[in-house]
């Protein structure tokens, strides 16, 4: 079953802009990766956050986890227009490989 | 990164006839991939986890007689959509990996006329 809700559903901004998105989980989990989807592909993996780690760099991108919240976000800086796609976090429980994915967010950049 | 194709990117079919997708893992070994269904703006649904050498673990409401999902091998794992019909036109994507990075697929698309 889904466990990861995102939000915004979508997002539009303007290139150089960054974009923040966020998402909730509901269970214990044993990390936390964000992945890409550019229309009709498949996913790419982005960044992994642990479950005991709090912060997260990787390039433009920074991930924050709060445990206590069960929440996590996600943020693009300086934002492009190849940044347009739809995002999604993912978790797993300790020892599982399976991966519930969140709703997602859609992310527009405009030129 | 590892890389996962898929095969093949896009089917149509007619209703009745059944449908054989292929996912490999190209460069390294897999003893459990995923398949996932994802509808339009939808999030990505798991399925089914497909283990090699033994029989594949279905998630809650999948009908394993209607999607077969075999793993024959460390590096291939196939899902044939028996007696398809449109309601079961969707995106297909598989994946494998590490518990802590999955590679997916590029997807397949699926339409039932």
């Amino acid at each position: 079953s889904q466990q990861g809700e995102e939000d915004p559903q979508a997002l539009s901004i303007q290139e150089g802009e960054n974009a923040t998105m966020n998402c909730s989980y509901k269970t214990s989990i044993n990390n936390l990766q964000w992945y890409r989807q550019n229309s009709g592909r498949g996913l790419v993996h982005l960044i992994l956050i642990r479950s005991n780690e709090r912060e997260k760099h990787s390039g433009r991108l920074r991930v924050t986890l709060d445990t206590s919240k069960k929440s996590s976000s996600l943020l693009i800086t300086a934002s492009r227009a190849a940044d347009t796609a739809s995002y999604f976090c993912a978790t797993n429980k300790p020892n599982d490989y399976k991966l519930s994915f969140g709703a997602g967010t859609t992310v527009t950049v405009r030129a | 990164g590892a890389v996962v194709s898929q095969h093949p990117s896009r089917v149509i079919c007619k209703s009745g006839t059944s449908v054989k997708i292929e996912c490999r893992s190209l460069d390294f070994q897999a003893t459990t991939m995923f398949w996932y269904r994802q509808f339009p703006k939808k999030s990505l649904m798991l399925m089914a986890t497909s283990n090699e050498g033994s029989k594949a673990t279905y998630e809650q409401g999948v009908e394993k007689d209607k999607f077969l999902i075999n793993h024959a091998s460390l590096t291939l794992s196939t899902l044939t959509v028996t007696s398809a019909h449109p309601e079961d036109s969707s995106f297909y994507i598989c994946s494998a990996g590490r518990v802590d990075e999955q590679f997916f697929g590029p997807g397949t698309r699926l339409t039932v006329l």
